[in-house]
């Protein structure tokens, strides 16, 4: 499998309702983070989690890192028809200059 | 708020012929990105760049792609000949330091469609 792999690929939930997505990877990171694009935009930083870190907030978003199954969980609380869009994992791994690895991405719909 | 910026926004090529790709980076970032996205894949690292020369790049990034900071706010993707698989969706960011310590500012992309 590739690297930074999210599940679910597609999630359609109802506004109010909370959506997790999942994300794996398999080599070692600096940190993973988290990007939002909407349909044919530009990628959105959400949030970033260091590999010393286990958990962290931001506003209605919640990222788990669990580095021994080299995995994350993005967490969106209360979800709104405007969180409509394709997430994604990505590793800042290996070296400083920053290379990003993306998984395939969580396509998220949010009924109103 | 600072943002990255992209020219142009779509760009129509014949396969075979050179284009440039441009981009101007948030003003006091020190590291530069270029991503492809094909349509319906996921996001894929060509090159970065830091202190005027290529830091790392990707099996994607052969002798037919190269990059530039010709004046020290742009920072250009040149494609010498273009092939129909390199149609996608081109993005340029930037970063304050290398996205190991930080967020990269991802521009709104070029779509490069080669016929």
């Amino acid at each position: 499998s590739q690297q930074g792999e999210e599940d679910p690929q597609a999630l359609s939930i109802q506004e109010g309702e909370n959506a997790t997505m999942n994300c794996s990877y398999k080599t070692s990171i600096n940190n993973l983070q988290w990007y939002r694009q909407n349909s044919g935009r530009g990628l959105v930083h959400l949030i970033l989690i260091r590999s010393n870190e286990r958990e962290k907030h931001s506003g209605r978003l919640r990222v788990t890192l669990d580095t021994s199954k080299k995995s994350s969980s993005l967490l969106i609380t209360a979800s709104r028809a405007a969180d409509t869009a394709s997430y994604f994992c990505a590793n800042a791994g290996g070296t400083s200059y920053g290379k990003l690895t993306f998984g395939q991405g969580t396509i998220l719909t949010v009924h109103p | 708020e600072p943002e990255v910026t992209q020219t142009p926004s779509h760009q129509v090529t014949q396969m075979g012929q050179e284009v440039i790709l441009r981009c101007v980076p948030i003003s006091n970032h020190l590291y530069f990105y270029w991503y492809r996205q094909i349509l319906g894949q996921k996001v894929e690292f060509l090159v970065s760049f830091y202190n005027n020369e290529i830091s790392e790049k990707s099996e994607i990034f052969d002798d037919q792609f190269s990059v530039e900071r010709p004046d020290g706010s742009n920072f250009t993707l040149k494609i010498r000949s273009t092939k129909l698989e390199d149609s996608a969706m081109y993005f340029c960011a930037s970063s304050p330091q290398g996205a190991s310590y930080n967020e990269q500012f991802f521009g709104p992309g070029t779509r490069l469609t080669v016929l």
